[in-house]
């Protein structure tokens, strides 16, 4: 049984660009969420997406914007990078929305320059 | 404003050196607090998830417990290869989480 995928597993952008990260969720699970984890910091939640729309959003800018698939499947863009951006983005996934147990996959290390 | 602080932000154990890590939090409405560890390079992976005060979770040498404004977590004669940063976090009744900055543990041979 496949975990979280979440591709590529390491980026490097430079400043101003834009970048799409990509998740598929667990086997069986529904709903999508995005965290950024900086350096020695907890994950801070992005969004949550179900039935393909986002249901819920953090405290992050609109530069950051998602997309939920018919397969579950998600992707997590962000637009005008900042070197700020750097950061590991994890993607966790979960069964209905209101679920708490999440499922993280392993990350993207996004490299900003 | 929900928040979740974890101490020590670092432990260094001797192999069979029990101790506990602590998580305390502030929140509007709790609807879970939840341990994870996190290697490194990894995604946190899930380890308890407790409701209401009073309640215990065991697994292994781990053993979480919760009250109105911590949770601990109890480490029993640990081993090296229980390494790790641990991630507490809390969900409110509005579903959102909000994880602590975690504590790395190493535990020496």
């Amino acid at each position: 049984d496949a975990g979280v995928t979440q591709s590529p597993t390491h980026l490097i952008k430079t400043r101003g660009q834009q970048v799409t990260l990509r998740c598929s969720p667990k086997s069986g699970h529904d709903t999508v969420s995005w965290y950024q984890q900086a350096l020695g910091q907890g994950p801070q939640f992005i969004f949550q997406y179900y039935e393909e729309e986002e249901r819920q959003r953090g405290n992050f800018p609109d530069r950051f914007s998602g997309h939920q698939f018919p397969n579950y499947s998600s992707e997590l863009n962000v637009n005008a990078l900042l070197l700020g951006d750097s950061a590991l983005y994890l993607c966790a996934s979960s069964f209905g929305a209101t679920n708490e147990k999440l499922f993280f996959g392993s990350g993207t290390q996004l490299s900003v320059l | 404003e929900d928040q979740v602080t974890q101490s020590p932000e670092a432990l260094r154990l001797q192999e069979g050196e029990s101790s506990s890590l602590n998580c305390s939090y502030t929140v509007s409405g709790l609807r879970g607090l939840f341990w994870y560890r996190q290697d490194p390079g990894k995604g946190p992976e899930f380890l308890f998830t407790l409701y209401s005060a009073g309640e215990e979770k065991e697994k292994e040498r781990l053993k979480a417990t919760l009250t109105k404004k911590e949770s601990f977590l109890h480490i029993t004669a640990p081993k090296p290869e229980d390494s790790a940063t641990y991630l507490c976090a809390v969900q409110n009744t509005g579903n959102q989480f909000y994880f602590g900055t975690g504590t790395s543990l190493t535990v020496i041979p």
